[in-house]
């Protein structure tokens, strides 16, 4: 089982869709990070959370320590927001610098 | 204040060549991470570096690769010997301080023919 999980694995949706991308993790954590990867290759870190949640234009990340779990949400989506969303942990056992990374979900936005 | 710069953007190796990737941190970043994706894989990590220091490259292959951090400079992943298995997306990302914040480069493809 692997410690970091992300459903679904690719998710399809209209323009204007309220998303959600889930993530479960196993181990204790220090910070969870949500990371957006476009078709082109470049990646970019949308939040890192300990707790709680934090918003940033249309996107919206929640975490609940207590169920080890995590939510990306997307509001009035749209094309542009199509790309592969990677939850990566970082283990709090570890030296806190080596993320576990989900597989990532595939997201496309039509228009 | 720009980004994590990852150069060159794409690099073409023949088997046997050395490939050098750089990876210039944020302004007042002083942690340096590199990443392989390798295609239809997620993120590996490969080392974590401060200024001059190795700090962890428990996810480096034990041969034909190497990093570096120097005082002055980008750092630097080092392939000697590509073969065709090296083929991959290197990330680099940088922090502030462990774990806090990390900021992506667009990564480099390395592609070896």
């Amino acid at each position: 089982k692997n410690e970091v999980e992300q459903s679904p694995q690719n998710l399809t949706a209209q323009e204007g869709e309220f998303i959600t991308i889930n993530c479960s993790y196993s181990v204790g954590i220090s910070a969870l990070h949500w990371l957006q990867q476009h078709p082109g290759g470049g990646i970019v870190s949308l939040f890192m959370l300990s707790s709680g949640k934090k918003k940033h234009g249309r996107l919206i990340a929640t975490i609940n320590i207590q169920e080890k779990h995590s939510s990306l949400h997307i509001t009035a989506s749209h094309p542009r927001d199509s790309a592969v969303y990677i939850c990566a942990a970082a283990d709090l056992m570890d030296s806190n610098y080596q993320l576990i990374w989900g597989a990532g979900t595939k997201l496309i936005i039509k228009p | 204040n720009a980004g994590v710069m990852q150069n060159p953007r794409h690099l073409v190796r023949r088997r046997g060549q050395e490939a050098r990737l750089r990876c210039s941190p944020m302004k007042g970043h002083s942690h340096v991470y590199w990443y392989r994706q390798l295609p239809e894989e997620g993120l590996k990590f490969m080392v974590y570096l401060q200024k001059e220091n190795i700090i962890d490259e428990s996810g480096m292959p034990k041969e034909r690769f190497s990093a570096e951090f120097p005082k002055e400079g980008p750092s630097i992943l080092r392939i000697q010997q590509v073969v065709r298995g090296d083929s991959a997306a290197y990330f680099c990302a940088s922090s502030p301080r462990s774990a806090l914040g990390y900021t992506f480069g667009s990564g480099t493809r390395l592609t070896v023919v």
